[in-house]
């Protein structure tokens, strides 16, 4: 099955830094991949979202590369702001599989 | 329109019980999954329910098992509870017709303390 591995676990930038999140996974079949926040004590929540035949998309401060060769695929965000601090979750394909998290701070 | 419904969204429970929790999607939306997420592994896929029938299944032991409704309810449960299975339990629920799952729509989650 799939495997998604998801760097680092924890992240801790100052107010306006970028931050980067990355992801690998293993199944080259895999054609979407999802990214989830999740704030304290509510549920995950989709942010952005690639499919393969892309290989970069933003949202303002969001964007999202992929790397099909390579099978990576990353989260950016740019000018970094205190409500952003939330756990951070990449997944392959169906969104069955998900990495483990990055808890991401941002300190003002 | 009403989110992802989870209830109780807190209970404690002694080792051996069983347990059952259940998710109303959002309407309109048929397929219903389940997650377990717990500090050190992060969110893993329990299963998948689509207009009734299972439709795909995590890596967990058949102590936990699941159903979906007509009405697109969900219910999961655990039975002979252990220590390890203490966690927040999502439900999120998706339109899911196609071949991606979609967007999932989470709920709040219902948290369970073995003791």
């Amino acid at each position: 099955g799939e495997n998604v591995e998801q760097h680092p676990s924890t992240l801790s930038v100052q107010e306006g830094d970028s931050a980067v999140i990355k992801c690998t996974y293993s199944d080259s079949a895999s054609n979407y991949f999802p990214w989830y926040k999740q704030e304290l004590g509510k549920g995950p929540q989709l942010i952005i979202d690639i499919r393969s035949n892309v290989g970069e998309k933003k949202d303002q401060r969001i964007a999202v590369t992929l790397n099909k060769t390579a099978k990576h695929f990353s989260l950016h965000i740019t000018e970094t702001q205190p409500e952003d601090s939330a756990v951070y979750f990449c997944a392959a394909e169906y969104a069955l599989n998900f990495g483990k998290g990055t808890s991401l701070l941002v300190t003002p | 329109k009403a989110g992802v419904t989870q209830t109780p969204r807190y209970l404690i429970k002694t080792r051996g019980q069983q347990v059952t929790l259940s998710c109303s999607p959002i309407s309109g939306h048929r397929s219903v999954s389940w997650y377990q997420q717990t500090p050190g592994q992060g969110l893993q896929f329990l299963f998948e329910y689509f207009s009734e029938t299972q439709r795909n299944k995590g890596n967990f032991p058949g102590r936990f098992s699941g159903r979906q409704f007509s009405n697109s309810r969900s219910e999961m449960n655990v039975s002979t509870l252990e220590l390890g299975d203490s966690a927040l339990y999502l439900c999120a629920s998706s339109q899911g017709t196609g071949r991606y799952t979609g967007e999932l729509f989470f709920g709040e989650g219902s948290r369970l303390t073995v003791l």
